[in-house]
């Protein structure tokens, strides 16, 4: 089926631990971005992609690392997880950056015991 | 810092009564989007309203830009309980590769 998809959906690990987020999108979607989603803060960018082996970092890059060796995915790592990344993670794409619309996967709730 | 900011953070209407929501930014922009969030799941897309564009409609939504207060407001007429949702606004930055969003407001439509 068309569409972005995360996986997993729900994720509880330890402090510590490194733990990889997955993200697909079958348009083959130039751009694509992580976000995180806290209460209070709205969606902050962790990190982006404009293609293939390029990424750059967001807002909020700090303790992820990231990864583009093919156009349709893009996965978000962290290395090594706090407490204070628990939050939700939404992976978007679009065909062009802001210039059209984003779609946003169904997002990975993330909590780091 | 996020570059897009919601006002109000909250807001409940009854069905029916109209809501406005708006969004400030600090830098200058190619467009300016618009994205809804049901509960528990992703943004979608609602309207892109281009730096050159005073006014887009689309359906009950209205959406204005004015790029001289750096501000755009989305209107929802004759709101639905359906329309329950959190509204975001977004814009390019960083030379135009960054899609950032604000803070997000809360519509509460009762019945």
């Amino acid at each position: 089926d068309a569409g972005i998809t995360q996986s997993p959906r729900y994720k509880i690990t330890e402090t510590g631990r490194q733990v990889t987020l997955m993200c697909h999108q079958t348009w083959s979607h130039s751009y694509m971005f992580w976000y995180r989603q806290d209460l209070g803060h709205g969606l902050r960018l962790i990190y982006y992609s404009a293609a293939a082996d390029i990424t750059d970092k967001g807002e909020v890059p700090d303790g992820y690392v990231v990864s583009r060796s093919k156009t349709e995915n893009f996965p978000l790592t962290l290395e090594s997880a706090t407490r204070s990344q628990t939050s939700v993670y939404f992976c978007a794409s679009s065909e062009w950056s802001g210039n059209t619309e984003a779609f946003f996967g169904q997002g990975t709730r993330l909590t780091v015991v | 810092s996020q570059q897009g900011e919601e006002d109000p953070q909250a807001l409940s209407i009854q069905e029916g009564e109209n809501a406005t929501m708006n969004c400030s930014y600090k830098t200058s922009i190619n467009n300016l989007q618009w994205y809804r969030q049901n509960s528990g799941r992703g943004l979608v897309h609602l309207i892109l309203i281009r730096s050159n564009e005073r006014e887009k409609h689309s359906g009950r939504l209205r959406v204005t830009l004015d790029t001289s207060k750096k501000s755009s407001s989305l209107l929802i007429t004759a709101s639905r309980a359906a329309d329950t949702a959190s509204y975001f606004c977004a814009i390019l930055t960083g030379g135009g590769n960054k899609l950032t969003f604000g803070t997000g407001t809360q519509l509460k439509v009762e019945l």
